[in-house]
């Protein structure tokens, strides 16, 4: 079956632009997760949706950072007014249930590159 | 802040040597131990450990959690060239987060 997809692969933007990056989970998974790598780096967790409850937004930077999903499936991180420190390798992770018992089933990132 | 700390940070092997891979974690909330592969950008699961003493295992890889004093260790026997990835090592807690080290970065050598 399929596994979750990213898009775009890579995006290259000018500082001070607005970004919009897509994850297409597992299908029936209910949770989805959003985390930032830098290069060199662990991953960084941004926010997770688990099915209709409302997100975990904790680990968003800042305000610039928002994200979206409706119900169960695709869901949207935008960034706003990019900055170069935004530069990362954004991955999304699915599965089948929140909760520290399920396994997360990942993405192959966006590569963001902000000049 | 509480963090995942794997050590070491990077690590050359030939093929054929037996490799150790450590991750301490803080107890805060502990709920799973979580190690994975990444070669490109996507991570792929190797295990999941939630009990102290029960070593996982997969081919030529396993994995054991010690709750007692904090850690997990990966272990890879016969290395192969395909093995070279940064491993990952998360923690899983309650409130349905999970907190990654930043790996350790294995390259073995034909």
């Amino acid at each position: 079956g399929a596994g979750v997809s990213q898009s775009p692969s890579n995006k290259v933007t000018e500082k001070g632009k607005d970004v919009e990056l897509r994850c297409d989970p597992i299908s029936g998974h209910t949770a989805l997760y959003w985390y930032r790598q830098r290069l060199g780096q662990g991953l960084e967790f941004l926010i997770y949706f688990q099915g209709n409850s409302a997100p975990d937004k904790s680990g968003l930077p800042s305000d610039r950072f928002s994200a979206e999903r409706t119900g169960e499936s695709v869901s949207t991180l935008t960034i706003q007014r990019t900055q170069q420190e935004d530069s990362a390798v954004y991955l999304c992770a699915s599965s089948s249930l929140a909760g520290a018992y399920n396994e997360q089933f990942f993405g192959p990132g966006t590569r963001l590159t902000v000049l | 802040e509480d963090k995942v700390v794997q050590s070491p940070l990077s690590l050359v092997v030939h093929e054929g040597d037996t490799v150790t891979l450590n991750c301490s974690y803080e107890v805060t909330n502990f709920r799973s131990l979580l190690w994975y592969k990444q070669e490109k950008k996507a991570p792929t699961f190797l295990f999941m450990l939630t009990s102290s003493g029960i070593e996982k295992k997969s081919g030529r890889l396993s994995s054991i959690l010690d709750k007692k004093e904090l850690f997990s260790i990966l272990n890879i026997t016969a290395t192969q060239t395909g093995d070279s990835a940064v491993y990952l090592c998360a923690e899983g807690r309650a409130g349905n987060q999970f907190y990654f080290g930043t790996g350790t970065s294995l390259t073995v050598i034909p």
